[in-house]
């Protein structure tokens, strides 16, 4: 059971504009809500991460969205760069549920 | 920085054979996760452990145990390798269940 559901599955954008992913939850137990980032070759690694007690969190040029009520969270890449072409996964956690995956988005930054 | 290291980046075995990946932690993690990822698929969990000796399932078990003996290192063991076990393994340690985890680089099996 998918319990973390991440679109699109793959995502090109030119050099400069705005990467978009989202995803959607379906456990409310769920209060820890990362990003991950993972270059070919290496595992994922921790790129941003939030709680629902705020809507939103920018760190540099990456944003995470969050809607508690729609049960929907989203990663934003700002002036997108060549080098941030990755796999990104969205993942959601509780302190009784182990950390569950999206499927992940492939993104392709074009210069 | 938590260090998370897998054993080997590449392994080949053929069909029946038990194999054994190993994965060590340097950060004092209480929590260990043994992960497969698949095109498509993204991340599944197949199993962790939250103390020495201790493991739980996750949601693709079958086919695999695991070994906890030392607190820093977390073995993926299986039992009689087949072909549809070929994938990247992905091995991550956290301080407690609710916040991030450190993932190794991978070990990208082939069961021939």
């Amino acid at each position: 059971q998918q319990q973390v559901k991440q679109s699109p599955q793959s995502l090109i954008v030119q050099k400069g504009g705005i990467s978009i992913i989202n995803c959607a939850y379906e456990n409310t137990a769920f209060d820890y809500f990362p990003w991950y980032q993972q270059f070919p070759g290496k595992g994922p690694a921790l790129l941003i991460a939030i709680r629902p007690d705020v809507s939103e969190k920018k760190e540099g040029r990456f944003t995470i969205s969050f809607n508690k009520s729609a049960k929907q969270f989203s990663l934003h890449i700002m002036d997108s760069q060549p080098g941030d072409s990755a796999t990104y996964f969205c993942a959601a956690s509780s302190n009784n549920n182990d950390m569950r995956f999206g499927a992940g988005t492939r993104l392709t930054v074009k210069p | 920085d938590v260090k998370v290291t897998q054993s080997s980046r590449y392994l080949v075995k053929r069909t029946g054979e038990k194999v054994f990946l190993e994965c060590v932690q340097d950060m004092d993690h209480e929590n260990m996760f043994w992960y497969r990822q698949d095109p498509g698929l993204g991340l599944r969990l197949i199993y962790f452990s939250y103390d020495v000796k201790m493991k739980e399932k996750g949601d693709i078990p079958e086919g695999y145990s695991v070994s906890r003996e030392k607190k820093e290192r977390f073995s993926l063991i299986l039992e009689s390798a087949s072909t549809n076990q070929t994938s990247m393994y992905l091995c991550a340690s956290s301080l407690v269940l609710n916040q991030p985890q450190h993932f190794g680089d991978g070990t990208r099996l082939s069961i021939l």
